[in-house]
């Protein structure tokens, strides 16, 4: 089944504690970014991927950092989280940038 | 100014209506618009997709959009209740690399 698959889909941390939140796709899409959805705010971009070691910069980059060492896997990593990171989070993945499919979320609880 | 604006709602409809909903953007770089779907405690789907001006068709679902007046509209013929959920439109530029949501109308079809 093509599907796009994060890990943990729920977690609660502390301030400062380094997390990572794993993303994978199996459908051999070059695309892959991160977001995160907050009430009122709605869907923010991250960070994006065009390609392996090809990262950019979305609309809120800052306190997060990823890596796209392969195709498959596009990693978000908080090195010291803080309480307004506080969010849902969700990796998407395409075959070009405009038809995104997103993964089922992770809760994300920063103490 | 938020480069896509979308009333929250939320909007709520017997089974059977017509259901329009709508977005304005900003950005004239935009040339593509999408329509995603999210059910609660779900990810974003994929709905339907247009590039530039004109409509779409699929199903009971049609997207139209106006670049004139910077209007994106979705339109659900014959509304069900399974369509109860959130409906995000979302808008990018030729290469795709900053998609941008409105923040979604909350959508709620009784039978």
């Amino acid at each position: 089944e093509a599907q796009v698959t994060q890990n943990p889909r729920y977690l609660i941390t502390v301030t400062g504690k380094k997390l990572t939140v794993t993303c994978s796709q199996n459908m051999n899409h070059e695309y892959m970014s991160w977001y995160r959805q907050d009430p009122g705010l709605g869907l923010r971009q991250i960070y994006y991927s065009m390609n392996v070691e090809v990262t950019d910069k979305g609309d809120v980059p800052e306190g997060y950092k990823v890596s796209r060492k392969e195709k498959r896997n596009f990693p978000l990593i908080l090195e010291s989280p803080s309480p307004n990171q506080t969010s849902l989070y969700f990796c998407a993945s395409s075959p070009k940038p405009n038809l995104q499919y997103f993964g089922p979320g992770t809760r994300l609880l920063v103490l | 100014q938020k480069e896509v604006e979308q009333d929250p709602g939320p909007l709520s409809v017997p089974e059977g209506a017509i259901v329009s909903l709508n977005c304005t953007y900003s950005n004239s770089a935009f040339q593509y618009f999408m329509w995603y779907r999210q059910y609660s405690r779900k990810g974003p789907e994929l709905l339907m997709y247009t590039y530039s001006s004109g409509n779409k068709e699929d199903g009971r679902f049609t997207a139209q959009v106006d670049k004139s007046s910077k209007y994106i509209s979705l339109f659900i013929r014959d509304s069900q209740p399974s369509d109860s959920a959130t409906y995000l439109c979302a808008s990018s530029n030729q290469a795709g690399t900053a998609l941008i949501f409105g923040k979604g109308t909350t959508l709620s079809v009784s039978s």
